[in-house]
């Protein structure tokens, strides 16, 4: 079966430009999650989405950052305004049942 | 306070030998636990998996969880150079509760 996937790969914009991340989870699973990774550090946790409960934004570091994700489908990460501090590895993971969770290749943004 | 927390490392051990890797984590009432490895360059993939006090063992790998403790390890057994990584812990405090990431530790495995 197929994994969770993410598009694109790799992403490289001005600052200022706006950027979309897509994520397409496993078929089924109900949680999903955004994380950041910048080079040589560890998970930095964004948003998590669990079935149709409102979403837990805690970790979204500004108002230029949004997600979204209908049903149990696809989500969308949303960076406004892009800035050199947001380059990093952007990783989505799915979870279903059992209770596993499996990450995406992951996008890498860079800000120029 | 920080909720998972991971020993700093790096953590470097002899080929062959026993590499040991500790987690504690804050909430009591935390349900499941789990080790993630990550290769340079990679996303994080699930290694081992753990939800009641013990041992459970997976070839090589042992994860070892004491609740009273708050507390869960993964034990490496034949450590090889391709174990090198950084292995994540990552507890679960409820059914629909987000993963909780501990900072990770840095395995190397010296030929």
């Amino acid at each position: 079966g197929a994994g969770v996937s993410q598009s694109p790969s790799n992403k490289v914009t001005e600052k200022g430009k706006d950027v979309e991340l897509r994520c397409d989870p496993i078929s089924g699973h109900t949680a999903l999650y955004w994380y950041r990774q910048r080079l040589g550090q560890g998970l930095e946790f964004l948003i998590y989405f669990q079935g149709n409960s409102a979403p837990d934004k805690s970790g979204l570091p500004s108002d230029r950052f949004s997600a979204e994700r209908t049903g149990e489908s696809v989500s969308t990460l949303t960076i406004q305004r892009t800035q050199q501090e947001d380059s990093a590895v952007y990783l989505c993971a799915s979870r279903g049942i059992p209770d596993t969770q499996y990450f995406g290749p992951g996008t890498r943004l860079t800000v120029l | 306070q920080k909720e998972v927390e991971q020993n700093s490392g790096p953590l470097s051990v002899p080929e062959g030998a026993i590499a040991s890797l500790n987690c504690t984590y804050s909430d009591r009432g935390s349900q499941s636990f789990f080790w993630y490895r990550q290769y340079s360059g990679k996303s994080p993939e699930l290694i081992m998996s753990i939800y009641s006090n013990g041992d459970k063992e997976d070839g090589r790998f042992t994860a070892q969880l004491n609740k009273a403790s708050q507390y869960v390890s993964l034990l490496i057994r034949d450590s090889q150079p391709s174990d090198s990584a950084t292995y994540l812990c990552a507890v679960k405090p409820g059914a629909n509760s987000k993963l909780t990431f501990g900072k990770g530790i840095t395995l190397s495995v010296r030929p």
